[in-house]
């Protein structure tokens, strides 16, 4: 079965730093999903990533899919306190419906 | 607007009690999916449904059940025979194609007193 492992588990930064969180995969990647959740919440869907070298940005968040290293990046630029959540990756191993997640990354943006 | 639905945001249950966790959508979505969500384990499925009457087991379905009487509806019964219930569950839908991933409900904390 596909295991994806996120790098770093927790990461504090300071507000206006730029920061990245790594998703790295046991087996090839299909498909590649970027979520944010707050505490108590649901997962919000950022991003998807489907071929290798593909980058995709929505407002201060990019993300990098790098096919041959099986892994994906998240760069945040000029971090918010907006942006303090649990960022968790998500992989469909080619079965098209089904994903298994990271055990996600907690971000702290102090102001 | 459409989206996903779960309640109750909390709940309580005594030991060698069964509850029910609802989760409806109304996105037309025909895959819904349990996850559960304990602190430093991710996000783990429980059970997932490809089509209506059908479900399929998960990495974690033991103490656990599900139906798929209607597109949408997906409840979760956590039965007395699952021993460590106390946790973050997640309901989730997809449409064929999974270009936007799952869309998931804001999710029921499940706590036994």
């Amino acid at each position: 079965s596909q295991e994806l492992e996120q790098s770093p588990q927790s990461l504090i930064v300071q507000e206006g730093k730029n920061l990245t969180i790594n998703c790295t995969s046991s087996k090839t990647l299909y498909g590649l999903y970027w979520y944010k959740q707050k505490y108590g919440e649901g997962l919000i869907f950022l991003m998807m990533l489907q071929k290798g070298g593909e980058e995709k940005s929505h407002e201060k968040i990019t993300a990098k899919l790098d096919e041959k290293k099986q892994q994906s990046s998240l760069h945040i630029t000029a971090s918010q306190p907006s942006h303090a959540g649990i960022y968790l990756c998500g992989a469909s191993g080619g079965s098209n419906y089904k994903l298994t997640f990271g055990k996600g990354t907690l971000l702290t943006v102090n102001p | 607007d459409g989206g996903i639905t779960q309640s109750p945001k909390y709940l309580f249950r005594k030991e060698g009690q069964n509850v029910t966790l609802s989760c409806e959508q109304n996105l037309n979505h025909d895959a819904m999916y349990w996850y559960r969500q304990d602190p430093g384990q991710g996000l783990r499925l429980i059970y997932y449904s490809q089509i209506v009457n059908d479900f399929q087991k998960g990495d974690i379905a033991e103490g656990y059940s599900v139906s798929r009487e209607k597109k949408e509806s997906f409840p979760l019964t956590v039965t007395s025979a699952q021993k460590n219930p106390t946790a973050f569950y997640l309901c989730a839908s997809s449409r064929p194609g999974m270009d936007y991933g799952y869309t998931f409900g804001s999710g029921t904390r499940l706590t036994v007193v």
